[in-house]
């Protein structure tokens, strides 16, 4: 069965900390990524994506298709990253499966 | 361009009552999905509508149904609502599908009682 894992229901690092949210798959073919995000009282959201290889807010994904990851990074959390992180690999003919979600809390 | 749109914003229902749910995707979009989301769930997928087509279906019991308009709305309706049907739901609008950057709506929340 097709399964996406993010192993951290909660993670805590402090400000000015290196963050990395783990996102694995088990598809397929090859998915299109997506990192969504969702902080407190608002919508969720697009992070980014891969196919556009973008920073967005200090983040970047490597896509590790020999591991099947796709893994979330930023060097330096700020307060404001705190939020609920969900990966998205989507394929052109399988269900939608997001990941669990990881809740990242960034210390001051 | 206006965002995505859920009414209503909060319903509570009792055991048993049945509920709808709309959605009114961005303007251009034709791809609707519905989503949900829970604490200990998370995010589940429930269908995806594109062009008034139901195109793909996660795993839920037939009591949940959609269906999408000619102006790509959609509307979701469970019906003999249970105590864990509790939820979030959110849809999300795409230009082609969920393969393409989904735009959530701020979600239904519907308590039942």
């Amino acid at each position: 069965a097709q399964r996406v894992t993010q192993p951290e229901k909660l993670l805590s690092v402090f400000k000015g900390a290196p963050v990395e949210l783990k996102c694995n798959y088990s598809y397929s073919g090859s998915p299109e990524l997506f990192w969504y995000v969702q902080y407190s009282r608002q919508r969720l959201q697009l992070l980014l994506r891969h196919i556009s290889r973008e920073s967005i807010k200090g983040f970047t994904a490597d896509l590790n298709k020999g591991e099947t990851s796709f893994h979330l990074k930023k060097p330096f959390a700020q307060e404001e990253d705190s939020a609920m992180y969900y990966c998205d690999p989507e394929t052109s003919y399988d269900k939608v499966i997001f990941g669990p979600g990881t809740s990242l809390s960034v210390i001051p | 361009k206006a965002g995505v749109t859920q009414t209503p914003r909060y319903l509570i229902k009792t055991r048993g009552q049945q509920v709808t749910l709309s959605c009114s995707p961005i303007s251009g979009h034709r791809s609707v999905s519905w989503y949900q989301q829970t604490p200990g769930q998370g995010l589940q997928f429930l269908f995806e509508y594109f062009s008034e087509t139901q195109r793909n279906k996660g795993n839920f019991p037939g009591r949940f149904s959609g269906r999408q308009f000619s102006n790509s709305r959609s509307e979701m309706n469970v019906s003999t609502l249970e105590l864990g049907d509790s939820a979030l739901y959110l849809c999300a609008s795409s230009f082609g599908g969920p393969q393409e950057t989904q735009y959530f709506g701020p979600g239904t929340r519907l308590l039942v009682l």
